[in-house]
């Protein structure tokens, strides 16, 4: 079925820029619609962003225009580059693998966590 | 773009049947997925395009979908069912994925 590890969660200050990545194995990112969701503390799912198999990428109202969806197919990992951090988007981040529009999130890393705070 | 509105928390005796709602403007015509989620674990999904049951998942999980209002049913209550469960719908317009709020599922 596959497995997804994401990495690169930390501290960082308001404002600041982190890069989460997150390697694939078991089937193709660029072959699926990959997606980020989060998880503020003991809040519900937040959707972030899908990348399509044919590039187009979409996101949230939320992060639009400060994140960055993306990734490398010869390495086969999925990258959210995050800048202009705020408090707000301290949540644990997690990858998971839509196999077609509309399908359900099939296969889901074990997430990784962002604190933004000074 | 769609709002999808779960009850925050159902609780439920052991053997008895649990109903988790999820609520949103002519919901019939969207494919709704579930997934449940333990404590400090990844979503699982439990129930995908409105009412099919992934390998695995035990036959007790059941959903449906109508009007305005889509459905999670377990039948049969067990304690490992105790859980957060999230609807999930695609918004094709906005090209964006919306997630209820979540229901927290506790057997009493």
């Amino acid at each position: 079925e596959g497995q997804l590890v994401e990495s690169g969660g930390g501290l960082i200050q308001p404002g600041g820029s982190l890069r989460l990545s997150c390697a694939a194995s078991g089937f193709s990112v660029s072959l699926n619609y990959m997606n980020w969701v989060r998880q503020a503390p003991g809040k519900g799912l937040e959707w972030v962003s899908v990348i399509y198999t044919a590039g187009d990428t979409y996101y949230a109202d939320s992060v639009k225009g400060r994140f960055t969806i993306s990734r490398d197919n010869s390495k086969n990992i999925l990258y959210l580059q995050m800048n202009s951090l705020r408090a707000e988007d301290t949540a644990v981040y997690y990858c998971a693998r839509e196999e077609s529009p509309s399908d359900a999130f099939d296969v889901w890393g074990h997430g990784t966590m962002v604190t933004v705070s000074s | 773009s769609h709002v999808l509105t779960q009850p925050p928390s159902v609780s439920v005796a052991p053997g008895k049947t649990a109903t988790i709602t999820c609520a949103g403007n002519n919901i019939v015509i969207s494919d709704v997925h579930w997934y449940q989620q333990r404590p400090g674990q990844a979503p699982v999904v439990v129930i995908y395009y409105d009412s099919d049951r992934p390998t695995g998942i035990p036959e007790r999980f059941s959903g449906s979908n109508s009007g305005n209002t889509a459905t999670l049913t377990i039948s049969r209550v067990e304690a490992g069912d105790e859980a957060d469960y999230y609807c999930q719908v695609r918004d094709s317009s906005s090209h964006q994925e919306v997630f209820g709020g979540g229901t927290k599922l506790t057997v009493l």
